[in-house]
């Protein structure tokens, strides 16, 4: 099973600032089987990033996404007020799919 | 955004199956992967399996054993079966519409408590 860790576990940031969350994986999960979600209090878990870096119908372009093999990154060029939450990164390079810790990003 | 709707009892007790079901929209239920999924404080998010409208299933090796997933195309549900259940099965469970492996759709999730 592949492991996916999430750094940092909480980032403190103030609207408007850049954000930069990391997720490293145990092995290689391929150059683009890595996705990313948005989970706010009481909902479900939202799509933003697929295959790496390509975003899910009507995530605004502020949301972007890099990376390959073992090191991905989420980044939200400029934090709005609804941004503040917790994001996790999965991997479907292989079986059983694989979610990270999260990282939750709260206002400074 | 998909409606998918998760239906099933809140409290299960100890040793008992815990039974789930998810109604999906019609017509879509030929055209993606259906999973199940949880969160616990605990575990964080854990993928169960996924089932092809196909038949073709891939479970999580660590659930194998206790879950099965079915669909009955007919009704547009998706099930979930969970069998001897422990208070570490406690969590909101949601089923998710799968593309190529991610989850591009999911239910609002629904909180089931294991308790005597």
């Amino acid at each position: 099973e592949i492991v996916l860790t999430q750094s940092p576990g909480t980032l403190s940031l103030s609207p408007g600032e850049r954000a930069t969350l990391s997720c490293r994986a145990s092995q290689s999960v391929g150059s683009i089987y890595l996705a990313w979600y948005q989970q706010k209090p009481g909902q479900a878990p939202r799509l933003l990033i697929y295959g790496a870096s390509n975003r899910a119908t009507g995530i605004p372009d502020r949301f972007s996404g890099s990376g390959s093999g073992t090191d991905f990154t989420l980044t939200i060029s400029g934090l709005e007020p609804e941004d503040f939450a917790v994001y996790y990164c999965q991997q479907y390079g292989n079986s059983p799919r694989t979610f990270g810790q999260g990282t939750k990003v709260e206002i400074k | 955004q998909v409606q998918l709707q998760e239906s099933g009892p809140g409290l299960v007790k100890p040793s008992e199956t815990l039974s789930l079901t998810c109604t999906v929209p019609g017509g879509a239920i030929n055209s993606y992967y259906w999973s199940w999924i949880r969160q616990s404080p605990g575990k964080g998010l854990e993928w169960f399996g996924h089932l092809y409208y196909t038949g073709t299933i891939n479970y999580n090796p660590s659930l194998k054993s206790r879950v099965t997933i079915s669909l009955d195309a007919s009704k547009n549900q998706l099930s979930l079966n969970l069998r001897s259940v422990s208070a570490a099965d406690t969590a909101v469970y949601y089923c998710a519409r799968g593309s190529s492996g991610y989850f591009s759709g999911w239910g609002q999730g629904t909180l089931v408590t294991v308790s005597s």
